[in-house]
């Protein structure tokens, strides 16, 4: 199984902040990797899919980089609404596992 | 528009078997290159990916829980259908079905049901 390391587990930024969030993966996993948003009570909300697209409707002070082990979400300017977890998701093999999140907090 | 709901029960005693089904709309699990997948979240953790189903009836399982999942497609009914057997506290989590697709990913979410496993 793939484990995929996100870093740092909590964060606390600034409004107008580029915050940077780091997924590490065990395995090599091509460019299958997607990056979720989820507030709480609320269902996971695609941002990124395929390390570096930028799902529809999705802003775009959000992108993501990366290939193989190491990849990159990055808020450009850090808005209010952007407080949430933030999770990457390995699809090159089975099981799509899911690193174990990123809490941004607003300061 | 895509939507997706699951339903089924909020309290399961511990040893029971739990069904829960994601009821959709908006695509069909009868077109190509489309599944749904069932993920949960325990109270205050992560996320973890459980299965997946595809249009072809191809079925993908978490090793780790394999043995006690079977998922199941209906698509005159639009309903995706997830079993799992001998449940246990550790099992009470939020649990959520979602579209699917190779590339796009996960791309549309279901609200998500919370069940809790308690004698």
């Amino acid at each position: 199984d793939i484990q995929l390391t996100q870093s740092p587990s909590f964060l606390s930024a600034s409004v107008g902040d580029r915050v940077i969030i780091t997924c590490r993966a065990s395995q090599g996993v091509s460019s299958y990797l997607a990056w979720y948003q989820q507030k709480p009570g609320k269902a996971p909300h695609l941002l990124i899919y395929a390390a570096s697209t930028l799902q529809s409707g999705v802003p775009s002070r959000f992108s993501g980089s990366g290939s193989g082990t190491e990849f990159t979400l990055t808020i450009s300017s850090l808005q209010p609404e952007d407080s949430a977890t933030y999770y990457c998701q390995q699809l090159n093999s089975y099981p799509y596992s899911f690193g174990q999140g990123t809490k941004l907090e607003i300061k | 528009q895509i939507t997706l709901k699951e339903s089924g029960p909020t309290l399961v005693k511990p040893t029971q078997t739990l069904t829960l089904t994601c009821t959709f709309s908006g695509f069909s699990l009868a077109t190509s290159e489309v599944g749904v997948g069932w993920i949960r979240q325990p109270p205050g953790k992560a996320l973890e990916w459980l299965a997946l189903i595809y249009w072809t009836d191809d079925k993908r399982y978490s090793p780790s829980l394999k043995s006690r999942l079977t998922i199941t497609k209906d698509t005159s009914k639009n309903q995706v259908v997830l079993t799992m057997t001998n449940m246990d506290p550790v099992d009470t989590a939020t649990y959520f079905c979602a579209h699917v697709t190779p590339v796009t990913y996960f791309d549309y979410w279901g609200q998500g049901t919370l069940v809790t496993v308690s004698s």
